[in-house]
């Protein structure tokens, strides 16, 4: 099992561009969450997937779109990035439902906005 | 979610006991405590997790006060391979989603 994969690993933007974060998690897991994590802080949630066909606002979602595209795959989109958006994104998944929901983590794309 | 406390930063001789506290005394009775670690920028990585009960596993051991109020991450043999950020949250299990909030966390230095 590979766990949680994000592709691409390093990107460099320039302010105004697009791109798209990639997210596949092969655990047969419910819930799927994007987080993003500035130097020296925590991370925080931007969206999350509790099921296929839904998403929901996390704490900080202004700028970003997410796509449940299918049960593995959850993606993060930044239609105009800013440099306010370089950071660290990762992305995490879980059984779901009520109980332990231990998540698990990618290996996070390192995102810089010139 | 309850807001929890943490030291800045501990260090610890490798071979060692590190105890990591946190605080969180605005904790709820639905509330369980969780611990994470991150690696060097690494994913985060679950620890152990528990609500009142004392709980160890092949990683760690968690004491919660009787009052739940605060808890104590217990790494029995520090390594090297342990130095990390760890982090304490405090949330409900309820709910369709484990949405986690992190604080800033401790950061743990084991030394030789």
């Amino acid at each position: 099992n590979a766990g949680v994969t994000q592709t691409p690993k390093f990107q460099v933007l320039k302010t105004g561009q697009s791109m798209t974060l990639q997210c596949a998690q092969d655990m047969n897991h419910n819930s799927m969450y994007w987080y993003r994590q500035d130097p020296g802080m925590g991370l925080r949630l931007i969206y999350y997937s509790a099921s296929e066909g839904t998403t929901d606002k996390g704490e900080v979602p202004n700028g970003y779109n997410v796509s449940r595209l299918n049960k593995r795959e959850f993606s993060l989109r930044l239609e105009s990035a800013a440099p306010s958006q370089t950071s660290v994104y990762f992305c995490a998944s879980s059984e779901g439902g009520a109980g332990r929901n231990e998540q698990f983590f990618g290996p996070g794309t390192r995102l810089t906005v010139l | 979610d309850a807001k929890t406390t943490q030291p800045t930063s501990m260090d610890c001789a490798e071979g060692r006991a590190a105890n990591l506290p946190c605080n969180h005394s605005t904790i709820s009775g639905n509330e369980y405590v969780y611990w994470y670690r991150q690696i060097h920028s690494q994913g985060p990585q679950y620890i152990i997790h528990g609500l009142k009960n004392n709980e160890t596993n092949e990683m760690a051991s968690l004491i919660i006060t009787e009052d739940r109020k605060s808890s104590t991450l217990i790494l029995p043999h520090a390594t090297l391979r342990d130095t990390a950020v760890y982090y304490c949250i405090v949330r409900a299990l309820t709910g369709t989603a484990s949405k986690l909030t992190f604080g800033t966390g401790t950061r743990l230095q084991v030394t030789l």
